[in-house]
């Protein structure tokens, strides 16, 4: 009962944008987007989230389309330590509406490709 | 500021038999997530523990149960062990906006 899809799998090259894509067509007013990376069996890793503005941190960009309907992750320069399985999550925040329960979907295994 | 831990790290059983694995949240957060990851596979949600109460479950039969202590720290139970239930155990701990994971106990049964 994920709330979001994402592709299976996507190949990058070294040294270019991987651009991830996350479709979250129900979600709701006061749920916030966030994308976290695992690698190789350790525990996920918090990359970024937003709300509906497009957000940018030391490790990658959020881009939200106007509707929040779907967003993207993009990290700029994939490097091969960034091979991992990226999930997309959609969540409320305990500030704005309490709390629920957290899915996490199957991800995408992104590939950077020397 | 210490992150979460789980132990054991590694847990060897065999089929009928019982785990027990432990997660310790990050000091102040009250709430406790439990998945499993089986191999290749994404995470599977199966407990949500909040302020000591069971808040939700996922759809996972009732030999996996679970506690949360007054010092918001887990215990994970999974009674009757069959092979399938080889996986990585994850506990994130949330304090209500984010979710920070430990590095999981590796369960294998035998």
């Amino acid at each position: 009962d994920a709330k979001t899809t994402q592709p299976p799998s996507m190949d990058c090259a070294e040294g270019r944008a991987a651009n991830l894509p996350c479709n979250h067509s129900t979600i709701s007013g006061n749920e916030y987007v966030y994308w976290y990376r695992q690698i190789h069996s350790q525990g996920p890793q918090y990359i970024i989230h937003g709300l509906k503005n497009n957000e940018t941190n030391e490790m990658a960009s959020l881009i939200i389309t106007e509707d929040r309907k779907s967003s993207t992750l993009i990290l700029p320069h994939a490097t091969l330590r960034d091979t991992a399985v990226y999930y997309c999550i959609v969540r409320v925040r305990a500030n704005s509406g309490g709390y629920q329960k957290v899915t996490f979907g199957t991800g995408t295994k992104l590939q950077v490709i020397p | 500021e210490a992150g979460v831990t789980q132990s054991p790290t590694h847990l060897i059983k065999t089929r009928g038999q019982q785990a027990t694995l432990r997660c310790s949240p990050i000091s102040g957060h009250t709430s406790v997530y439990w998945y499993q990851q089986a191999l290749g596979l994404g995470l599977q949600f199966l407990l949500w523990y909040d302020e000591g109460e069971e808040r939700n479950r996922g759809n996972f039969p009732p030999r996996f149960s679970g506690r949360q202590f007054p010092n918001y720290s887990s215990e994970l139970n999974v009674n009757a062990l069959e092979l399938e239930d080889s996986a990585l155990y994850l506990c994130a701990s949330d304090p209500g906006n984010e979710q920070f994971f430990g590095p999981g106990t590796r369960l294998t049964v035998l």
